[in-house]
């Protein structure tokens, strides 16, 4: 039973160029979290999605967005990016109101820096 | 923003002691979960308390909440080389947004 699958591992981009990362959840679930983890730090909520709707969204700008695609995989797009957008991008799989009671499977990260 | 924080914010131990981590947070919560991190990658789950438990098991480790303190800890008994990890607490609010809210961690170091 595959976990949650996150794509590329590491990426190096330059200041205003734009990012796309993607995440393929475990099986059986069908919601997927998107998390930033600053150096240090722990993991902030980005935004959730469910029936391929944004349903969350954290405190961050416009300049990320995302997609939940009918196999519910998703994408995480990061638009201008900025040297403060350098962090790990944790993906977290669940199922639909699960969450409360068993948890969230995350996968093992894309670290992203920006230069 | 974070929710809470962890405390203390580095431990380092001997193999085979106990390892006792808090956390505090701020606002009513559905449920406290635990999490593992290794060397900055993907966080594992490692238990999930209910605003209406006060404790639970699961193996090596021991898990209390204390809702009117609003604040957990977390024990890790006879610790082994491969518990270092840093560790986090997340909470998910009573009301509003189902999404994990993180402390700011404690970095586990176990000495051989």
């Amino acid at each position: 039973d595959a976990g949650v699958t996150q794509s590329p591992t590491h990426l190096i981009k330059t200041r205003g160029q734009q990012v796309t990362l993607r995440c393929s959840p475990k099986s059986g679930h069908d919601t997927v979290s998107w998390y930033q983890q600053a150096l240090g730090q722990g993991p902030q909520f980005i935004f959730q999605y469910y029936e391929e709707e944004e349903r969350q969204r954290g405190n961050f700008p416009d300049r990320f967005s995302g997609h939940q695609f009918p196999n519910y995989s998703s994408e995480l797009n990061v638009n201008a990016l900025l040297l403060g957008d350098s962090a790990l991008y944790l993906c977290a799989s669940s199922s639909w109101g699960g969450e409360t009671n068993y948890g969230y499977t995350f996968g093992s990260g894309t670290r992203l820096t920006v230069v | 923003s974070q929710q809470g924080e962890e405390d203390p914010q580095a431990l380092s131990i001997q193999e085979g002691e106990n390892a006792t981590m808090n956390c505090s947070y701020k606002t009513s919560i559905n449920n406290l979960q635990w999490y593992r991190q290794n060397s900055g990658r993907g966080l594992v789950h490692l238990i999930l308390i209910r605003s209406n438990e006060r404790e639970k098991h699961s193996g090596r480790l021991r898990v209390t909440l204390d809702t009117s303190k609003k604040s957990s800890s977390l024990l890790i008994t006879a610790s082994r080389a491969a518990d270092t990890a840093s560790y986090f607490c997340a909470t998910v609010a009573l009301e509003g947004a189902q999404k994990l809210v993180f402390g700011q961690g404690t970095r586990l170091t176990i000495n051989p």
